[in-house]
């Protein structure tokens, strides 16, 4: 199994502002993924992130307003930015593919709340 | 294009019953299927997966099985408990990543 930790847990924000969430995992992936969780909702894919590689976004999701980056094996980080109200949800990193596993494993999740 | 859809939405049941969830999905191109379940304002825990060869996936009171020609799954929980309340989300895998349902909440009452 993977351990995957996430931060911040929770934040408020502020309309306008950004926020940078951090991922990190305890083995090397090559894919990590970026979900949100709406209120109610079920997860939807933002996007894969590949090391040394340029992040690819579902449909729905551009880079300027989720750059994501990903500057290594263990690490990731979504930037919610210009955020509003809209934006409020459960961000969530997930990655597979460890010990040649397909089994998806899922970070805590970061709650985002936008004023 | 995708699409999971789960039955029920919710489901209220007393301690010690055997009840079934359900899962469909519109394409049968699948590479697997994974039940998990989410806690509230939690992230998600993996509880099965199965590969599209195979028909069925155990692991202690939970068993999940597979019709990947008529895409449909079911996650059987016997002999409930107040512990296993919580929201079950599946999700399929074929040439994108991860598609979810929007989950069946499950309560389990003492």
């Amino acid at each position: 199994s993977a351990v995957i930790s996430q931060k911040p847990s929770r934040d408020i924000c502020q309309r306008g502002t950004s926020l940078t969430i951090q991922c990190q995992v305890d083995s090397q992936v090559t894919m990590m993924f970026w979900y949100r969780q709406q209120p109610g909702q079920s997860l939807t894919l933002i996007a894969t992130a590949n090391q040394g590689s340029e992040a690819t976004y579902e449909s729905g999701f551009v880079i300027d307003k989720f750059p994501i980056s990903r500057p290594n094996l263990t690490f990731s980080t979504l930037t919610v930015s210009n955020m509003s109200p809209e934006d409020s949800s459960i961000y969530l990193c997930s990655v597979d593919g460890i010990a040649a596993s397909d089994t998806q494993y899922f970070g805590p999740g970061t709650r985002l709340t936008v004023l | 294009k995708q699409e999971v859809t789960q039955i029920p939405a919710a489901l209220s049941v007393p301690e010690g019953e055997n009840l079934v969830l359900n899962c469909s999905f519109t394409d049968s191109a699948i590479y697997n299927l994974q039940w998990f379940r989410q806690d509230p304002g939690k992230g998600l825990t993996s509880l099965l997966l199965i590969q599209s060869s195979q028909r069925e996936q155990t692991s202690g009171r939970l068993n999940a099985s597979l019709d990947k020609s008529s895409g449909r799954s079911t996650l059987y929980i016997a002999a409930s408990q107040p512990g296993d309340s919580a929201t079950y989300l599946c999700a399929v895998r074929g040439n994108t990543p991860l598609v979810f349902g929007k989950g069946t909440r499950l309560s389990v009452i003492a």
